[in-house]
């Protein structure tokens, strides 16, 4: 079984830039989520999806953070405009359903210069 | 108060030693747990979940639930230098997951 996959695998901007990642969870995952996760701390939730709905969002910083999925299947997290404090690794993961075992992706390192 | 703490060592253990983590979490309401392993540069990896109190043991790990304490562990036995990692706790609440920031567990050859 493929697992999560995530590109870029890593991204180099300067600030005020806009970068987006992109995620295709593991086949007949209902459920993806996107983490943020910074040098030397746990992942934060931003947002997750249930097929192409949003479950929570609520520490996804809306005025420049944004995600969609579509179909269902695939997801999209964008940037715009990027700050310093974005850089960080962005981590994707699945799940069969809500509260299910999530799967996660090798993660998108981005550095904001 | 953060929703999930832990100790972020670093944690030393002599290989062969059994290996403790800890976690606390603030809401009583919060229905799973779950421990992650994360290798340096890698991305988290499910060691294993618990949902009711007391013991679940899978291989040399057990976790070890107390809800009325909102305290979770991990007890790694016959500790092995490959067990060296950081090793994150997390807790689902509602629609809400929370990750402690880790601790980062050595294990001396």
């Amino acid at each position: 079984e493929a697992g999560v996959a995530q590109s870029p695998r890593y991204k180099i901007i300067e600030k005020r830039q806009s970068v987006a990642f992109w995620c295709n969870p593991i086949s007949g995952h209902a459920t993806l989520y996107w983490y943020q996760q910074i040098l030397g701390q746990g992942p934060k939730l931003l947002i997750q999806f249930q097929n192409n709905g949003v479950v929570d969002d609520s520490q996804l910083p809306k005025d420049r953070f944004s995600a969609e999925r579509l179909k269902g299947v695939d997801s999209t997290l964008k940037i715009q405009p990027a700050k310093l404090e974005d850089s960080a690794v962005y981590l994707c993961a699945s799940s069969l359903g809500i509260g299910e075992t999530q799967y996660f992706g090798p993660g998108t390192r981005l550095l904001v210069l | 108060q953060k929703e999930v703490e832990q100790n972020s060592g670093p944690l030393s253990v002599p290989e062969g030693a059994i290996a403790s983590l800890n976690c606390t979490y603030s809401d009583r309401g919060s229905q799973s747990f779950f421990w992650y392993r994360q290798y340096s540069g890698k991305s988290p990896e499910l060691i294993m979940f618990i949902y009711s109190n007391g013991d679940k043991e899978d291989g040399r790990f057990t976790a070890q639930l107390n809800k009325a304490s909102q305290y979770v562990s991990l007890l790694i036995r016959d500790s092995q230098p490959s067990d060296s990692a950081t090793y994150l706790c997390a807790v689902r609440t509602g629609n809400q997951f929370y990750f402690g920031t880790g601790t980062s567990l050595t294990v001396i050859p």
